[in-house]
């Protein structure tokens, strides 16, 4: 299975405010997963990120708010951009590989 | 629209005692059913269950598929306080490379 190093674990940041959530995997796959997990909720699937094309949305999710870059096979970043305490949540990015599913370490933001 | 059910959403057990996890679920093109086991941030692993696999065993924990009621179950035996943990119940649908569909979870509690 993948191995996907994860940054930052955790960040408080002020309202208004962006963070660049990074992802690195250490091997070449196609499809990356970025989830979110609110306090006390289930991971929602926020969006998934192709190589070389653009990110695609789920429901509810915009570009603007979580902008997605994937320049190669092995990175990818998700954008929290102009937060409010309702971003606080845990960010996940995961990816499949010979079928199986891994997790990033997560990042827990607080935004106050 | 693709769903997964998971139920109790907590539950609290003496250490030595057995647990039954259910998960239900309504997905179009069902392809697999995961478990997973979330302690701090980011899900571990635990079982993979198809329709050429529909039990699984590791140590004291195991897993059944019933492809007919849509549903599985996740069994722990003699529970100790190493297994309190939120559990998560994840569907695969549709084509390969598609993200998972996670239900809320179980947030299992042992006490000593």
């Amino acid at each position: 299975s993948a191995v996907i190093s994860q940054k930052p674990s955790r960040d408080i940041c002020q309202r208004g405010t962006s963070l660049t959530i990074q992802c690195q995997v250490d091997s070449q796959v196609t499809m990356m997963f970025w989830y979110r997990q609110q306090p006390g909720q289930s991971l929602t699937l926020i969006a998934t990120a192709n190589q070389g094309s653009e990110a695609t949305y789920e429901s509810g999710f915009v570009i603007d708010k979580f902008p997605i870059s994937r320049p190669n096979l092995t990175f990818s970043t998700l954008t929290v951009s102009n937060m409010s305490p309702e971003d606080s949540s845990i960010y996940l990015c995961s990816v499949v590989v010979d079928y199986g599913y891994t997790f990033g370490s997560g990042t827990r933001l607080t935004v106050v | 629209e693709d769903k997964v059910v998971q139920s109790p959403l907590s539950l609290v057990v003496h250490e030595g005692d057995t647990v039954t996890l259910n998960c239900s679920y309504e997905v179009t093109n069902f392809r697999s059913l995961l478990w997973y086991k979330q302690e701090k941030k980011a899900p571990t692993f635990l079982f993979m269950l198809t329709s050429s696999g529909i039990e699984k065993k590791s140590g004291r924990l195991s897993s059944i598929l019933d492809k007919k009621e849509l549903s599985s179950i996740l069994n722990i035996t003699a529970t100790q306080t190493g297994d309190s943990a939120i559990y998560l119940c994840a569907v695969k649908a549709n084509q390969a490379g598609t993200a998972l569909i996670f239900g809320k979870g179980t947030t299992l509690s042992v006490s000593s």
